[in-house]
């Protein structure tokens, strides 16, 4: 089967760093993207890996290891405006079109 | 540039009956796919819609089904709905149907069955 699993929650304070991991069992990889979500709105792309190793955006890293099937996010210098839901999704495609698999969601907390 | 807008925002429906929402993509896109989230959940994939055509699909009932009007918007139909459809449905585009990278989401239609 094709699964995702992360962390349900994460708590941290304003100014650190947290890293949010992704596990996945899945066939036909394709790459890992991220998504930000605020209370339940619009689903926002952060990243997308297709290879190994580390892209980097702003204060968002995004890293994936294939061989170990798994990937994190990595938020830096932490805002409170960052608590938010993260999705970790695999994008799928075949001949009939694509699709998103996605985690169950990690809630981050940001406190003061 | 508008994004991807949803319509309406807020639907209460009760059992039985059908519900129709709607989705108008991102200009310049013309792939449009739909996504129920639970609360608390993940989206998940209900299907998409690319030259008017439903290009593949998800672990769905029939009772779920849609359109793709020429201009690329889109519908979202439920039939006979049940407590269990109520979730926030969600909208997403793409300029191909093969997309291996971003998707632009709508805000989401929150339909509630009572």
């Amino acid at each position: 089967g094709q699964s995702l699993e992360q962390p349900s929650e994460v708590t941290a304070v304003e100014g650190a760093i947290v890293q949010i991991n992704c596990t996945y069992q899945t066939s036909g990889f394709y790459g890992l993207s991220w998504y930000q979500q605020h209370d339940g709105g619009a689903p926002t792309f952060l990243s997308y890996n297709a290879l190994d190793g580390l892209e980097e955006t702003g204060r968002f890293s995004s890293f994936l290891s294939r061989s170990d099937s798994y990937g994190y996010l990595l938020l830096q210098e932490l805002q409170m405006k960052d608590s938010a839901s993260y999705f970790c999704a695999w994008p799928s495609w075949d001949n009939q079109g694509g699709k998103l698999i996605f985690g169950q969601g990690t809630e981050l907390s940001v406190k003061p | 540039d508008a994004g991807v807008t949803q319509s309406p925002t807020h639907l209460i429906k009760t059992r039985g009956q059908q519900v129709t929402l709607r989705c108008s993509p991102k200009s310049g896109h013309d792939t449009v796919s739909w996504y129920q989230q639970a609360l608390g959940q993940g989206p998940q994939f209900i299907f998409q819609y690319y030259e008017e055509e439903e290009r593949q699909r998800g672990n769905f009932p029939d009772r779920f089904s849609g359109h793709q009007f020429p201009n690329y918007s889109s519908e979202l139909n439920v039939n006979a709905l049940l407590l269990g459809d109520s979730a926030l449905y969600l909208c997403a585009s793409s300029r191909e149907s093969r997309v291996d990278y971003g998707y632009t989401f709508g805000s989401g239609t929150r339909l509630t069955v009572v």
